[in-house]
């Protein structure tokens, strides 16, 4: 059973442009979590799937944002028009319903210069 | 409102037990959680427990439990080199989504 991935591990972009992530969740869990987190500090939620509908999405997720679950498996997190303050690790985590445990991919650490 | 704090630091000897402590505001939470991060990593999940236990003993970790005051705390016995990291306590609620709130983190230094 492989764990929870994410691609990229490392992503460095200029302000102002476009970033793309991607998440796999482990095989068959059907909730998949977006989380945010800055040097120094615990993540915080961002949005959540269950199967593919995104039911629930935190005030930190600004209209540049934007995740999609397709077909209720992989999870892409876009950022439109970066800014420096975008600069974070962005945290995937999936979990199967009912169970409540979450289990947390590596990261993409994204640095806007 | 929603609120995790946590002590930033501790330092222990190799062999000593670490007892790291934990604060919560949300009375309505349903499980409280320990996850473990090395540096450049994701979290792992060491261990939880649900709010209307007391205590939860796994190997080397015991997780204390007080509602009434809202504290958690992890207890490692015989500390190791290889569990120095940030350890981050959690607390979801079972509204549906469970999605956690993550107190900002104890650096453990464990010094041989």
């Amino acid at each position: 059973d492989t764990g929870v991935s994410q691609d990229p591990r490392h992503k460095i972009t200029k302000r102002g442009q476009n970033v793309t992530f991607r998440c796999d969740p482990i095989s068959e869990h059907n909730r998949l979590y977006w989380y945010r987190q800055t040097l120094g500090q615990g993540p915080e939620f961002l949005t959540y799937f269950q199967n593919e509908a995104q039911l629930e999405k935190s005030r930190l997720l600004s209209d540049r944002f934007s995740a999609e679950r397709p077909k209720g498996s992989f999870s892409t997190l876009e950022i439109q028009r970066t800014e420096q303050g975008d600069s974070a690790m962005y945290l995937c985590a999936s979990s199967i319903n009912p169970e409540h445990e979450q289990y947390f991919g590596p990261g993409t650490r994204l640095t806007v210069t | 409102g929603e609120d995790v704090e946590q002590s930033l630091f501790l330092s222990v000897r190799e062999g000593d037990s670490s007892v790291i402590n934990c604060t919560y505001t949300d009375s309505s939470s349903t499980y409280l959680y320990w996850y473990k991060q090395e540096p450049g990593a994701g979290l792992q999940l060491l261990t939880y427990i649900f709010s209307n236990m007391d205590m939860k003993q796994d190997q080397r970790l015991t997780v204390l439990l007080n509602k009434k005051d809202k504290h958690l705390s992890l207890r490692i016995a015989d500390t190791q080199t290889g569990d120095s990291a940030i350890y981050f306590c959690a607390e979801s609620i079972e509204d549906s989504s469970y999605k956690l709130i993550f107190g900002s983190g104890t650096r453990l230094l464990v010094r041989p």
